[in-house]
């Protein structure tokens, strides 16, 4: 079984500041992680994914993400918040090993709130 | 080119009609994908496409719900006899079906169901 735990509802920043979301995971083998965003009445947008490689890996709009296997997470990073970037962020896991398995299991999500 | 697109983008139905959710998935991905999004149960799985291959029904909740793909394309979620708990945002997501699946989905801006 795979699962994700996003264990902030909402994250508040300042604009400019840097930004933290954080995940975690549980596989069985190896995880294939991912980072959506969803605005207001739209669709998940993708920002970034992590299959092997760079642990360090960045994504659109300015995002990256740490995998860190020992702490089986992967926490969404930003070095400076914009007001745009506020927005509802999902992380969401595959495992790799699972070959029958193709969907995605998704955290609750977290809320990000950037203030001007 | 086009992204996967999704129609109705609202509906409101009553208890007990049955509704039909149409996706467009972007050309040439052969892997389709069904999820809802809903307050209470976050994002749920419900069926998977890959090509001529056998769906994945594993995340359908009840027998109430169907859902087919006509001439590897275009898909339909069907809901039968729907109930006020069907009430939620229904995504399409689409990839392109590489082997082994490692790929990334995109989704498209998703069918708000309200069953009064």
């Amino acid at each position: 079984a795979q699962s994700v735990a996003q264990p902030e509802d909402q994250v508040n920043v300042a604009e400019g500041n840097p930004l933290t979301v954080k995940c975690t995971y549980s596989v069985s083998g190896n995880p294939y992680l991912f980072w959506y965003v969803q605005y207001p009445n739209r669709g998940l947008q993708f920002l970034l994914k992590y299959i092997t490689g760079d642990n360090l890996v960045k994504g659109s709009y300015g995002f990256e993400a740490e995998f860190n296997k020992s702490q089986t997470s992967f926490h969404l990073k930003k070095p400076s918040a914009l007001v745009s970037d506020s927005a509802l962020y999902f992380c969401a896991v595959r495992d790799i090993m699972d070959t029958g398995r193709r969907a995605l299991t998704f955290g609750s999500g977290t809320r990000l709130q950037v203030q001007p | 080119g086009a992204g996967v697109s999704q129609s109705p983008s609202n509906k409101v139905t009553e208890k007990g009609k049955d509704v039909e959710l149409r996706c467009d998935p972007i050309s040439g991905h052969t892997a389709l994908y069904w999820y809802r999004q809903s307050l209470g149960q976050g994002l749920e799985f419900l069926i998977y496409f890959q090509g001529n291959s056998a769906p994945d029904k594993s995340g359908l909740p009840s027998d109430r719900f169907s859902a087919e793909r006509t001439g590897g394309s275009v898909s339909t979620l069907t809901i039968q006899r729907t109930q006020q708990e069907d009430s939620a945002v229904y995504l399409c997501a689409s990839s392109p079906g590489l082997a082994g699946g490692l790929e990334t989905q995109y989704f498209g801006p998703g069918t708000r169901l309200l069953v009064l």
